[in-house]
């Protein structure tokens, strides 16, 4: 099994563009996450997923917009790119909630440099 | 608002002592607490997680952590240090969601 696949692995955008990071999970997974990391601040939930069908902002939603495509996908999109979503962007998914105690399995991350 | 805090946001230790990382919760509620490990370049690795079944949890690696409620403690420690231990720690909290601490550097002096 993968796991949770995310891509790309790298990016760079210039101010304004958009991009979507995409996430999928072979998991049967319910719950799917993305969050974000930069230095000193530990990881941040931009926007989850609780099951197909639902999407619900975390602690960082503004400039995002997310899409659980079905239960295996759940893309993060940036529609106009600035230079404070600079970060390494993590997507994790579950068999449920954090709130029942289930583990999160994590992707390998997508590091993005906007300038 | 519930949260974690992790004492100490590098600790250095020498192979073969003692690893201590600390982590402090706040919550109103029995916690569910976790504990990650991050390798460089990669993503999140579960190490060990408390659910309320046993105080002294074990998890991989060699790691262990035990829940204290009277100093809503969840410190991770391990006897032995080995230099693969090099890697950033992360404590999280589940309310709804995960909510992480901001992580400890642990570095291993040969």
């Amino acid at each position: 099994n993968a796991g949770v696949t995310q891509t790309p692995k790298f990016q760079v955008l210039k101010t304004g563009q958009s991009m979507t990071l995409q996430c999928a999970q072979d998991m049967n997974h319910n719950s799917m996450y993305w969050y974000r990391q930069d230095p000193g601040m530990g990881l941040r939930l931009i926007y989850y997923s609780a099951s197909e069908g639902t999407t619900d902002k975390g602690e960082v939603p503004n400039g995002y917009n997310v899409s659980r495509l079905n239960k295996r996908e759940f893309s993060l999109r940036l529609e106009s790119a600035a230079p404070s979503q600079t970060s390494v962007y993590f997507c994790a998914s579950a068999s449920g909630l954090a709130g029942a105690g289930y583990e999160q399995y994590f992707g390998p991350g997508t590091r993005l440099t906007v300038t | 608002a519930q949260s974690v805090t992790q004492l100490g946001s590098h600790v250095s230790v020498s192979e073969g002592a003692l690893v201590l990382l600390r982590c402090n919760y706040s919550s109103s509620v029995p916690p569910y607490l976790f504990w990650y490990v991050q390798y460089p370049n990669q993503g999140l690795q579960l190490l060990l997680k408390y659910t309320s079944a046993a105080t002294l949890v074990k998890g991989i690696n060699g790691f262990e952590a035990e829940f204290k409620k009277s100093e809503t403690s969840f410190h991770l420690t391990k006897p032995s240090a080995h230099m693969s231990d090099a890697a950033e720690y992360f404590c999280a909290h589940r309310d709804e969601k995960l909510t992480f601490g901001t992580g400890t550097r642990l570095t291993i002096i040969p």
